[in-house]
């Protein structure tokens, strides 16, 4: 049973351009959350996505920045005109339904560098 | 809001000393409690958990007693390897709500 997958696992962007972001759940997982993880610093919670729907985004910065879970594929973290203070490492966790979704699982991240 | 703090580091042992990596919460309710350890260029993986006052989470030599009277989830292992070395972090998760909210870490250094 394949882990959860992120992919590019490194990414560079120049400042302006667009970041995708995708992540991959384990099988049977139907709970996504986005993570950054600044520069020697802890996790911060960004979004909480459900197949086609956002239950929770209190994390998310208000501009530039959306998330997307569709019925079919990834879920796609977005950046949009990336500054060189986007540049992190931006993990996803999944959790299978009901109530064990206390016990997430994350992927290996996505390193964001903007030059 | 709900916050975890975790003591700085970076923590320098020798292989087989004792390890304690304090962790306090503050936290409405009765939140769900975890340790994550992250190697280099790795993802965080789920070391241990507790989910209720007085329970011990418990794996791989390491341990940590949810205290509820001190609110603290401190985490210990009474010999550490060379291969431990990593960035720990603490976690806990509210009662009514998904997200986790992480401590900043703390990396462990073991020397051989």
């Amino acid at each position: 049973n394949a882990g959860v997958m992120q992919n590019p696992r490194h990414l560079v962007r120049r400042r302006g351009q667009e970041a995708r972001l995708r992540c991959s759940p384990m099988k049977g997982h139907s709970h996504v959350y986005w993570y950054r993880q600044l520069p020697e610093e802890g996790l911060k919670f960004m979004v909480y996505l459900q197949k086609e729907n956002i239950i929770d985004e209190s994390g998310m910065p208000k501009e530039r920045f959306s998330a997307e879970f569709p019925k079919e594929g990834p879920s796609i973290l977005r950046i949009q005109q990336v500054v060189r203070g986007d540049s992190a490492a931006y993990f996803c966790a999944s959790s299978p339904p009901g109530s064990s979704s206390y016990e997430q699982y994350f992927g290996p991240g996505t390193r964001l560098t903007v030059t | 809001g709900d916050s975890v703090t975790q003591m700085e580091g970076p923590v320098t042992l020798s292989e087989e000393a004792f390890l304690t990596i304090n962790c306090t919460y503050t936290a409405t309710g009765y939140p769900s409690l975890f340790w994550y350890v992250q190697y280099p260029g790795e993802g965080l993986q789920l070391l241990l958990k507790a989910t209720k006052a007085d329970d011990k989470g418990s794996n791989k030599g390491f341990e940590a007693t949810y205290r509820k009277e001190t609110t603290s989830f401190h985490l210990e292992k009474g010999s550490v390897q060379v291969s431990d070395s990593a960035v720990y972090f603490c976690a806990l998760k509210g009662d009514n709500t998904d997200k986790l909210i992480f401590g900043t870490g703390t990396r462990l250094q073991v020397f051989p």
